[in-house]
């Protein structure tokens, strides 16, 4: 099994700018999560979905930020507009909420 | 006050050396507990569930002491390769989501 895939693996963008995170999960895992991760904050938990259906984005920091899960192996998050406090790196992981199954991350730098 | 909380360290211990690290948690309602490890620049890694009787991994032990809502993490005979952030774990049972401490760093040293 590849594990949980992610791409891109780093993002530099310029403030303003669309990012688009990519994540495919591991086969058969119905729940997949979105989580950030910065020195400050730690890692927090933006949004999770259980088989396909957004169930929690109470962590999803402003509108600014959406992500979709279009079918079992593929989920995106959306950044427009990107602003520098964006700044982190972004985990998918997938699995169930006893055990989660990180990916390698999106290290995000806007400038 | 934070969901988890954990002493961010670093800890630094020599090769064999015993360590123990603990974590608090608010949510008296909380019904699971886990201890990820993160590797630097790397992704976290499921290490251990943190059973009410406690359990034991290897050199890795896990401890839940609900009444005062901590748990603890031990490890014996530090291995050089052990080095890497701790983090606690906590389930949070209204959003069925894992909630996470900041981590707690160790080095062992040779």
């Amino acid at each position: 099994d590849a594990g949980v895939i992610q791409s891109p693996r780093h993002e530099v963008t310029e403030m303003g700018q669309e990012v688009t995170l990519r994540c495919k999960p591991i086969s058969g895992h119905n729940s997949l999560f979105w989580y950030r991760q910065t020195m400050m904050r730690g890692l927090e938990l933006l949004i999770y979905f259980n088989n396909n259906v957004p169930i929690d984005d109470s962590g999803m920091p402003e509108d600014r930020f959406s992500a979709k899960m279009p079918n079992a192996s593929f989920s995106t998050l959306k950044i427009q507009p990107s602003e520098p406090r964006d700044s982190a790196v972004y985990f998918c992981a997938s699995g169930q909420e006893y055990e989660q199954y990180f990916g390698p991350g999106t290290r995000l730098t806007v400038t | 006050r934070k969901e988890v909380e954990q002493d961010p360290g670093p800890f630094n211990v020599p090769e064999g050396a015993t360590v123990a690290f603990n974590c608090t948690y608010s949510n008296s309602a909380s019904q699971s507990f886990f201890w990820y490890r993160q590797d630097c620049r790397k992704e976290p890694k499921l290490l251990m569930s943190v059973y009410s009787s406690g359990n034991e991994d290897g050199r890795f032990t896990a401890q839940l002491n609900r009444a005062s809502q901590y748990i603890s993490l031990l490890i014996r005979d530090s291995k050089l390769s052990d080095s890497a952030t701790y983090l606690c774990v906590v389930l949070d049972t209204g959003r069925r989501a894992l909630t996470f401490g900041s981590g707690t760093r160790l080095q062992v040293q040779p």
